[in-house]
């Protein structure tokens, strides 16, 4: 059964540090892994995609990077901003059609 | 429509009464996937269609819990005689059956069961 793990759960920056949110997972036989970010009260928003056969991701100040065999993926965010303040989740597609998530990395970025 | 697309946004219930959740995907998605998030806890498969059909209904916690997919796009969860452990956020989300497709949630329906 695939299990998704992500450290820290909760981490506090000031604006303007680069960081990694860490993400772990217990099968390596994923098609694709997702990151999402979800602010308080509001749904999911896709941030960065990875197929299986990718390193990694990189969309504006974020890079996801995808290491399959040891089951890991990191989420960079460089030059941190109070905006990207909210809770970061990732979520791997395996076999099945469904996402396994795992229950997320709460950052705040205080000015 | 540009994205998924869910209703009520919040809904609030009395314990034992019946509600209904809507999903309008994206236009051409033929698969369409709903979610649960509890309070504190993280994101709850609860069942996957492909096209009308619902290949994995797994997730569905008890037969109070059902849900269908009308012309390969609306779909409804039902939640009969709610319970006030039904309080959650539910998710939506579709997907291109296809290529390299992710995934794209909807808003959310908070549902309180009081």
């Amino acid at each position: 059964k695939q299990e998704v793990t992500q450290i820290p759960a909760a981490l506090s920056v000031p604006e303007g540090e680069n960081l990694v949110l860490n993400c772990s997972f217990t099968d390596s036989a994923i098609y694709n892994l997702q990151w999402f970010r979800q602010d308080p009260g509001k749904g999911l928003t896709s941030l960065l995609l990875i197929q299986s056969s990718q390193r990694e991701q990189t969309s504006g100040r974020l890079n996801a990077s995808l290491d399959k065999s040891s089951g890991r993926s990191t989420l960079y965010i460089a030059a941190s901003q109070p905006g990207d303040s909210a809770t970061y989740l990732c979520a791997v597609r395996g076999g099945s059609e469904k996402l396994v998530f795992g229950k997320g990395t709460k950052l705040t970025v205080n000015p | 429509g540009a994205g998924v697309s869910q209703s009520p946004s919040n809904k609030v219930t009395e314990k034992g009464k019946d509600v209904e959740l809507r999903c309008d995907p994206i236009s051409g998605h033929t698969a369409l996937y709903w979610y649960r998030q509890s309070l504190g806890q993280g994101l709850e498969f609860l069942i996957y269609f492909q096209g009308n059909s619902a290949p994995d209904k797994s997730g569905l916690p008890s037969d109070r819990f059902s849900a269908e997919r009308t012309g390969g796009s609306v779909s409804t969860l039902t939640i009969q005689r709610t319970q006030q452990e039904d309080s959650a956020v539910y998710l939506c989300a579709s997907s291109s059956s296809w290529g390299p497709y992710g995934y794209t949630f909807g808003s959310g329906t908070r549902l309180t069961v009081v």
